[in-house]
Protein backbone atom coordinates (compact mmCIF):
# COMPACT_ATOMS: atom_id res chain seq x y z
CA UNK A 1 0.00 0.00 0.00
CA UNK A 2 0.81 3.73 0.04
CA UNK A 3 0.10 5.26 3.56
CA UNK A 4 0.29 8.86 4.08
CA UNK A 5 0.03 10.11 8.06
CA UNK A 6 -0.27 13.97 9.55
CA UNK A 7 0.13 14.83 12.73
CA UNK A 8 -1.65 15.98 14.95
CA UNK A 9 -4.92 15.27 13.68
CA UNK A 10 -6.76 18.08 15.41
CA UNK A 11 -4.88 21.22 17.12
CA UNK A 12 -6.52 23.88 19.14
CA UNK A 13 -4.36 26.68 19.36
CA UNK A 14 -4.40 30.77 20.54
CA UNK A 15 -4.57 33.47 18.11
CA UNK A 16 -1.12 34.09 17.53
CA UNK A 17 0.89 31.29 18.07
CA UNK A 18 2.23 29.01 15.09
CA UNK A 19 1.34 25.49 14.49
CA UNK A 20 3.41 22.84 12.46
CA UNK A 21 1.47 20.35 10.64
CA UNK A 22 3.63 17.12 9.60
CA UNK A 23 2.59 14.80 6.66
CA UNK A 24 4.83 11.73 6.51
CA UNK A 25 4.75 8.78 3.51
CA UNK A 26 5.49 5.70 5.26
CA UNK A 27 6.05 3.41 2.87
CA UNK A 28 7.03 4.91 -0.12
CA UNK A 29 9.39 7.86 -1.66
CA UNK A 30 7.48 11.17 -1.82
CA UNK A 31 9.09 13.64 -4.44
CA UNK A 32 6.24 15.87 -4.22
CA UNK A 33 3.82 16.40 -1.43
CA UNK A 34 0.93 18.65 -2.41
CA UNK A 35 -1.37 20.56 0.47
CA UNK A 36 -5.03 21.81 0.31
CA UNK A 37 -7.44 23.43 2.43
CA UNK A 38 -10.68 22.42 2.85
CA UNK A 39 -13.26 24.35 4.11
CA UNK A 40 -16.48 23.42 5.17
CA UNK A 41 -18.87 21.81 2.88
CA UNK A 42 -16.22 22.94 0.35
CA UNK A 43 -13.79 21.42 -2.29
CA UNK A 44 -10.14 21.12 -1.56
CA UNK A 45 -8.14 24.33 -2.60
CA UNK A 46 -4.32 23.48 -3.80
CA UNK A 47 -2.31 26.02 -1.14
CA UNK A 48 1.39 24.77 -2.10
CA UNK A 49 3.16 21.89 -3.93
CA UNK A 50 6.51 20.98 -2.39
CA UNK A 51 9.53 19.30 -3.65
CA UNK A 52 11.94 17.42 -1.76
CA UNK A 53 15.32 19.82 -1.08
CA UNK A 54 13.72 22.89 -3.11
CA UNK A 55 11.01 25.46 -2.23
CA UNK A 56 7.30 25.35 -2.71
CA UNK A 57 5.36 26.35 -5.00
CA UNK A 58 2.39 28.79 -3.73
CA UNK A 59 -0.80 29.10 -5.33
CA UNK A 60 -1.70 32.94 -5.73
CA UNK A 61 -3.40 34.17 -2.98
CA UNK A 62 -1.87 31.94 -0.70
CA UNK A 63 0.75 33.71 1.82
CA UNK A 64 4.19 31.76 1.61
CA UNK A 65 5.41 33.59 4.76
CA UNK A 66 2.33 32.83 6.27
CA UNK A 67 1.87 29.15 5.60
CA UNK A 68 5.74 28.14 5.84
CA UNK A 69 6.30 24.60 3.91
CA UNK A 70 9.20 22.36 4.33
CA UNK A 71 10.16 19.12 2.13
CA UNK A 72 13.05 18.27 4.32
CA UNK A 73 13.33 14.38 2.97
CA UNK A 74 11.80 12.37 0.75
CA UNK A 75 8.96 11.04 3.27
CA UNK A 76 8.30 14.13 5.27
CA UNK A 77 6.71 17.82 4.87
CA UNK A 78 5.59 19.53 7.15
CA UNK A 79 3.31 22.85 7.18
CA UNK A 80 4.07 25.58 9.46
CA UNK A 81 0.71 28.46 10.07
CA UNK A 82 2.38 31.83 11.48
CA UNK A 83 0.64 33.69 14.16
CA UNK A 84 -2.44 32.10 13.44
CA UNK A 85 -5.83 33.60 13.40
CA UNK A 86 -9.17 32.51 13.84
CA UNK A 87 -9.88 32.96 9.80
CA UNK A 88 -6.98 30.11 9.50
CA UNK A 89 -9.15 27.58 11.19
CA UNK A 90 -9.45 25.09 8.76
CA UNK A 91 -9.01 21.40 7.84
CA UNK A 92 -5.69 20.84 6.01
CA UNK A 93 -5.00 17.73 4.05
CA UNK A 94 -1.99 16.62 2.49
CA UNK A 95 -0.94 14.65 -0.19
CA UNK A 96 1.71 12.66 -1.96
CA UNK A 97 2.75 11.57 -5.28
CA UNK A 98 5.07 8.51 -5.43
CA UNK A 99 7.76 9.34 -8.13
CA UNK A 100 5.99 10.10 -11.12
CA UNK A 101 3.10 7.65 -10.99
CA UNK A 102 0.71 10.53 -10.84
CA UNK A 103 -1.34 8.97 -8.25
CA UNK A 104 -1.58 11.14 -5.06
CA UNK A 105 -2.26 9.44 -1.85
CA UNK A 106 -4.08 11.16 0.51
CA UNK A 107 -3.61 11.98 4.61
CA UNK A 108 -6.20 12.06 6.81
CA UNK A 109 -6.45 15.64 7.27
CA UNK A 110 -5.28 17.84 10.52
CA UNK A 111 -8.75 20.33 11.89
CA UNK A 112 -6.82 23.55 13.04
CA UNK A 113 -9.23 25.21 15.50
CA UNK A 114 -7.70 29.23 16.98
CA UNK A 115 -9.36 30.64 19.38
CA UNK B 1 -7.13 28.91 -16.69
CA UNK B 2 -7.13 25.74 -15.65
CA UNK B 3 -10.44 25.02 -14.41
CA UNK B 4 -12.63 21.80 -13.07
CA UNK B 5 -16.37 21.77 -12.48
CA UNK B 6 -18.95 19.76 -11.16
CA UNK B 7 -22.61 21.30 -11.30
CA UNK B 8 -24.02 19.42 -8.77
CA UNK B 9 -23.78 19.39 -5.27
CA UNK B 10 -25.92 16.44 -4.87
CA UNK B 11 -27.23 14.08 -6.50
CA UNK B 12 -29.88 11.14 -5.25
CA UNK B 13 -30.93 8.42 -6.63
CA UNK B 14 -32.73 4.65 -5.86
CA UNK B 15 -30.39 1.54 -5.48
CA UNK B 16 -30.24 -0.08 -8.77
CA UNK B 17 -30.61 3.25 -11.01
CA UNK B 18 -28.00 4.81 -13.14
CA UNK B 19 -26.04 7.29 -12.09
CA UNK B 20 -23.76 9.71 -13.85
CA UNK B 21 -21.42 12.55 -12.04
CA UNK B 22 -20.65 15.42 -14.31
CA UNK B 23 -17.40 17.04 -14.88
CA UNK B 24 -16.35 19.65 -17.55
CA UNK B 25 -12.84 20.86 -17.53
CA UNK B 26 -10.47 23.72 -18.86
CA UNK B 27 -7.06 23.40 -19.49
CA UNK B 28 -4.53 24.85 -21.80
CA UNK B 29 -2.74 21.62 -22.96
CA UNK B 30 -3.33 17.88 -22.14
CA UNK B 31 -4.54 16.90 -19.45
CA UNK B 32 -4.54 13.86 -16.76
CA UNK B 33 -8.75 13.62 -15.54
CA UNK B 34 -8.86 11.71 -12.10
CA UNK B 35 -12.08 11.01 -9.79
CA UNK B 36 -11.61 10.84 -5.99
CA UNK B 37 -14.19 9.35 -3.65
CA UNK B 38 -14.51 10.36 -0.18
CA UNK B 39 -16.40 8.18 1.87
CA UNK B 40 -18.02 9.06 5.49
CA UNK B 41 -15.29 9.87 7.64
CA UNK B 42 -12.30 8.67 5.24
CA UNK B 43 -9.86 9.93 3.57
CA UNK B 44 -9.78 10.89 0.00
CA UNK B 45 -8.96 8.02 -2.79
CA UNK B 46 -8.75 7.57 -6.42
CA UNK B 47 -11.71 5.99 -7.56
CA UNK B 48 -10.08 5.67 -11.46
CA UNK B 49 -8.28 7.88 -13.88
CA UNK B 50 -8.53 8.27 -17.36
CA UNK B 51 -4.97 7.09 -18.83
CA UNK B 52 -5.81 3.81 -17.11
CA UNK B 53 -9.21 3.12 -18.80
CA UNK B 54 -10.48 0.80 -15.86
CA UNK B 55 -13.63 0.17 -14.22
CA UNK B 56 -13.49 0.27 -10.81
CA UNK B 57 -16.24 -0.39 -8.60
CA UNK B 58 -18.82 -0.44 -11.46
CA UNK B 59 -17.34 3.28 -12.49
CA UNK B 60 -16.52 3.94 -15.37
CA UNK B 61 -15.13 7.20 -17.30
CA UNK B 62 -14.28 8.85 -20.64
CA UNK B 63 -12.40 11.41 -21.14
CA UNK B 64 -14.47 13.70 -24.06
CA UNK B 65 -12.00 15.83 -25.25
CA UNK B 66 -14.34 17.80 -27.82
CA UNK B 67 -16.84 18.49 -25.14
CA UNK B 68 -13.96 18.91 -22.23
CA UNK B 69 -15.71 16.36 -19.95
CA UNK B 70 -14.96 13.57 -17.72
CA UNK B 71 -18.21 12.09 -16.53
CA UNK B 72 -18.41 9.05 -14.22
CA UNK B 73 -21.03 6.63 -14.73
CA UNK B 74 -22.34 3.27 -13.09
CA UNK B 75 -25.36 1.86 -14.96
CA UNK B 76 -26.65 0.23 -11.32
CA UNK B 77 -25.86 1.98 -7.97
CA UNK B 78 -25.47 0.84 -4.99
CA UNK B 79 -26.21 2.03 -1.50
CA UNK B 80 -22.10 1.85 -0.47
CA UNK B 81 -21.70 4.12 -3.73
CA UNK B 82 -23.02 6.69 -1.75
CA UNK B 83 -20.15 9.67 -1.18
CA UNK B 84 -17.89 12.67 -2.08
CA UNK B 85 -16.64 12.31 -5.35
CA UNK B 86 -14.43 14.96 -6.47
CA UNK B 87 -13.22 15.30 -10.23
CA UNK B 88 -9.55 16.40 -10.66
CA UNK B 89 -7.27 17.53 -13.22
CA UNK B 90 -3.47 17.62 -13.78
CA UNK B 91 -0.66 18.52 -16.40
CA UNK B 92 1.30 15.66 -17.90
CA UNK B 93 3.80 16.25 -15.19
CA UNK B 94 2.12 16.21 -12.14
CA UNK B 95 2.85 19.00 -10.77
CA UNK B 96 -0.49 20.19 -9.73
CA UNK B 97 -4.00 19.29 -8.84
CA UNK B 98 -6.73 21.07 -9.08
CA UNK B 99 -10.08 19.29 -7.69
CA UNK B 100 -13.70 20.56 -8.71
CA UNK B 101 -16.17 21.50 -5.91
CA UNK B 102 -17.67 17.92 -5.19
CA UNK B 103 -20.79 16.03 -5.88
CA UNK B 104 -22.30 14.13 -3.23
CA UNK B 105 -24.03 10.88 -3.99
CA UNK B 106 -27.11 9.76 -1.89
CA UNK B 107 -28.08 6.24 -3.26
CA UNK B 108 -31.48 5.43 -1.83
CA UNK B 109 -32.70 2.25 -0.36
Amino acid sequence: GAVVSQHPSWVICKSGTSVKIECRSLDFQATTMFWYRQFPKQSLMLMATSNEGSKATYEQGVEKDKFLINHASLTLSTLTVTSAHPEDSSFYICSAERQGEGEQFFGPGTRLTVL
Amino acid sequence: AQRVTQPEKLLSVFKGAPVELKCNYSYSGSPELFWYVQYSRQRLQLLLRHISRESIKGFTADLNKGETSFHLKKPFAQEEDSAMYYCALSGRNFNKFYFGSGTKLNVKP
